[in-house]
């Protein structure tokens, strides 16, 4: 149990357009679900917490309108890098909560050329 | 503001022999949960194993065990048996409340044939 679903797995776009990226708790319901950034050889950055039915929580630093997340069922979970540009390039995952412990996506690896 | 601290970059092991990763916290907290997090070279995040801050008896799944010691704020990983399968960055994460997963910066472990 606890699978989460990301798609796609590898995303490659030009500069200046969006991107969607999709997050799935495939066996279970999940009310939270958060969004992180990993650059290579580095630790998860959480970029914001997702919430369905209401709005996502972002962390500072992180730009709303450029990361735009919907939490639209209790099942799925999206972000759209909006404007892609090449420094938004990097590996992102989704995570999503059963009680207390957090199951991850396989990530999606975004290069924007 | 809790923190988490790996102080092994990275680490190696002949096959077989057993491993242990350190892991340090702070915390004002006193109840909270641990966890061990695996990422192999696909990237794909899986949860090792989660100890509750109030439960004494140390945490098992298989080969991989914990010595959760409270009062010195520490949470190591024992790898018994290690096996090539095991070669993967290694994350400690802290949880408390309804906050945010605080991650560790990780230890790169690597299972010699």
């Amino acid at each position: 149990g606890a699978v989460v679903s990301q798609h796609p797995s590898w995303v490659i776009c030009k500069s200046g357009t969006s991107v969607k990226i999709e997050c799935r708790s495939l066996d279970f319901q999940a009310t939270t679900m958060f969004w992180y950034r990993q650059f290579p050889k580095q630790s998860l950055m959480l970029m914001a917490t997702s919430n369905e039915g209401s709005k996502a929580t972002y962390e500072q630093g992180v730009e709303k309108d450029k990361f735009l997340i919907n939490h639209a069922s209790l099942t799925l979970s999206t972000l759209t890098v909006t404007s892609a540009h090449p420094e938004d390039s990097s590996f992102y995952i989704c995570s999503a909560k059963v009680q207390i412990t957090q199951y991850f996506g396989p990530g999606t690896r975004l290069t924007v050329l | 503001a809790q923190t988490v601290t790996q102080s092994q970059p990275e680490m190696s092991v002949q096959e077989a022999e057993t491993v242990t990763l350190s892991c340090t916290y702070d915390t004002s907290e006193n109840n909270y949960y641990l966890f061990w997090y695996k990422q192999p070279p696909s990237r794909q995040m899986i949860l090792v194993i989660r100890q509750e801050a109030y439960k004494q008896q140390n945490a098992t799944e298989n080969r991989f065990s914990v010595n959760f010691q409270k009062a010195a704020k520490s949470f190591s990983l024992k790898i018994s048996d290690s096996q090539l399968g095991d070669t993967a960055m290694y994350f400690c994460a802290f949880y408390f409340g309804n906050e945010k997963l605080t991650f560790g910066t990780g230890t790169r472990l690597t299972i010699i044939p």
